[in-house]
């Protein structure tokens, strides 16, 4: 158990719909990360947050977007799916997001889009 | 050509082997993390290098900073090693990590 928590754990939806995941980082973690995993693929990285405010963007689509709140937990909000974005969607955490930081995974939250 | 790149992209071996998996990469890098991704998806971080050799039980982690190269080893290897391991580098020039493809690894009993 690496202390970062998502839910939920799998999520089923349409087309043209919009969800959230959620995350909530190991205890003292100040940086959280968002990952995505399609089918047979590596990990793309989404973008990151520390502290509150976003510190680095990968390759993350307009139609998504996070945001990290004060008790620092953090949501990933995915709109106007397309079949594309079903994947599972990884959280982790690290004390400060930076240079020598190890990251902590949570279970990821497997996202099919129908 | 990718900056980070891993081999073997599949290995099978039978239990007990001695198993070595590659990572060379082409960025500067601050760290190196080796991570490990089991059949249901869940990821585990199994070591962070910036230098030299990490052991944890029977998992070694060497990284030579001039070649731009790590491995990770295996001793007796097991069933239960079966996964999918991750080399993923810490640029020194943002804050993303890059990663590798993977390597799928089965062991057979």
């Amino acid at each position: 158990d690496s202390g970062v928590t998502q839910t939920p754990k799998h999520l089923i939806t349409a087309t043209g719909q919009r969800v959230t995941l959620r995350c909530s980082p190991r205890s003292g973690d100040l940086s959280v990360y968002w990952y995505q995993q399609s089918l047979d693929q590596g990990l793309q990285f989404l973008i990151q947050y520390y502290n509150g405010e976003e510190r680095a963007k990968g390759n993350i689509l307009e139609r998504f977007s996070a945001q990290q709140f004060p008790d620092l937990h953090s949501e990933l909000n995915l709109s106007s799916l397309e079949l594309g974005d079903s994947a599972l969607y990884f959280c982790a955490s690290s004390v400060e997001g930076a240079g020598t930081d190890t990251q902590y995974f949570g279970p990821g939250t497997r996202l099919t889009v129908l | 050509k990718n900056e980070v790149e891993q081999s073997p992209q599949n290995l099978t071996a039978q239990e007990g082997e001695f198993i070595t998996i590659n990572c060379s990469y082409s960025v500067g890098i601050s760290a190196l993390h080796w991570l490990q991704q089991h059949p249901g998806g869940g990821i585990v971080s199994l070591f962070m290098l910036s230098s030299g050799k990490k052991k944890h039980g029977r998992l070694i982690a060497t990284i030579n900073i001039q070649e731009k190269h790590s491995s990770l080893h295996i001793t007796a290897s097991h069933p239960r090693d079966s996964a999918v391991y991750i080399c993923a580098v810490k640029s020194l020039s943002n804050y993303q990590l890059i990663w590798g493809a993977g390597t799928k690894l089965i062991i057979k009993p």
